[in-house]
């Protein structure tokens, strides 16, 4: 069964205390993995798309990783405005999006 | 702009009542769907549309109807048969095709008075 599952569910860091988020997967055929930030109360934001193993992206203070099992997200330096709600989701052979539940970053000034 | 755009951002139904989310894309995407979120619980797929009068069940359709008359609009009505409709609700659409990117709207608030 087709499954995604991120770590830790919620992380609390003081500015400028870099660290990285989680999402394992086990997927029949990887199409793509993406990740989304999203504020209380509103959609998500498209941040990234990886769609092989090594591959990576950066963007500002975040950058995405993929190997065969996972994908990290690095948050280098954070701010008080980098705190959101950060999904991940997989793609699959089937055509399904399946999203894990989340990691919710709080960043400290 | 381009973008989804989803209305009403807040909506109160009264039990036995049917009410209507729109979702209107100028993005060009054949794709839409619809996702509920629950606190706690990732997203869910209510229902998608690979193209204009065509649809498929998502994994929570019971209680859902959709129709996709138009490309740019694809919207959902929450039906008295649904138990539980207090949820987050939102809208994306992509570009068709296994492995695309898709992009959401700002989501509508629906709850039960």
């Amino acid at each position: 069964e087709d499954q995604v599952t991120q770590s830790p569910e919620a992380l609390r860091l003081q500015e400028g205390e870099s660290s990285s988020l989680n999402c394992s997967y086990t997927v029949s055929g990887l199409r793509g993995l993406f990740w989304y930030r999203q504020d209380p109360g509103k959609g998500p934001e498209f941040l990234f798309t990886l769609y092989s193993a090594g591959e990576e992206k950066e963007k500002e203070r975040l950058k995405a990783t993929l190997t065969k099992k996972e994908s990290f997200l690095h948050i280098t330096a954070p701010k008080p405005e980098d705190s959101a709600t950060y999904l991940c989701a997989v793609s699959s052979n089937t055509g399904k999006l399946i999203f894990g539940q989340g990691t919710t970053l709080q960043v400290k000034p | 702009d381009g973008g989804i755009t989803q209305s009403p951002k807040y909506l109160f139904r009264k039990e036995g009542q049917n009410v209507t989310l729109s979702c209107e894309q100028n993005l060009n995407h054949d794709a839409m769907y619809w996702y509920r979120q629950d606190p706690g619980q990732g997203l869910r797929l209510i229902y998608y549309s690979q193209i204009v009068n065509d649809f498929q069940k998502g994994d929570i359709a019971e209680g859902y109807s959709v129709s996709r008359e138009k490309k740019e609009s694809f919207p959902l009505t929450v039906t008295s048969a649904q138990k539980n409709p207090t949820a987050f609700y939102l809208c994306a659409s992509s570009i068709t095709g296994t492995g695309n990117t898709i992009y959401f709207g700002e989501g509508s608030w629906l709850t039960v008075v």
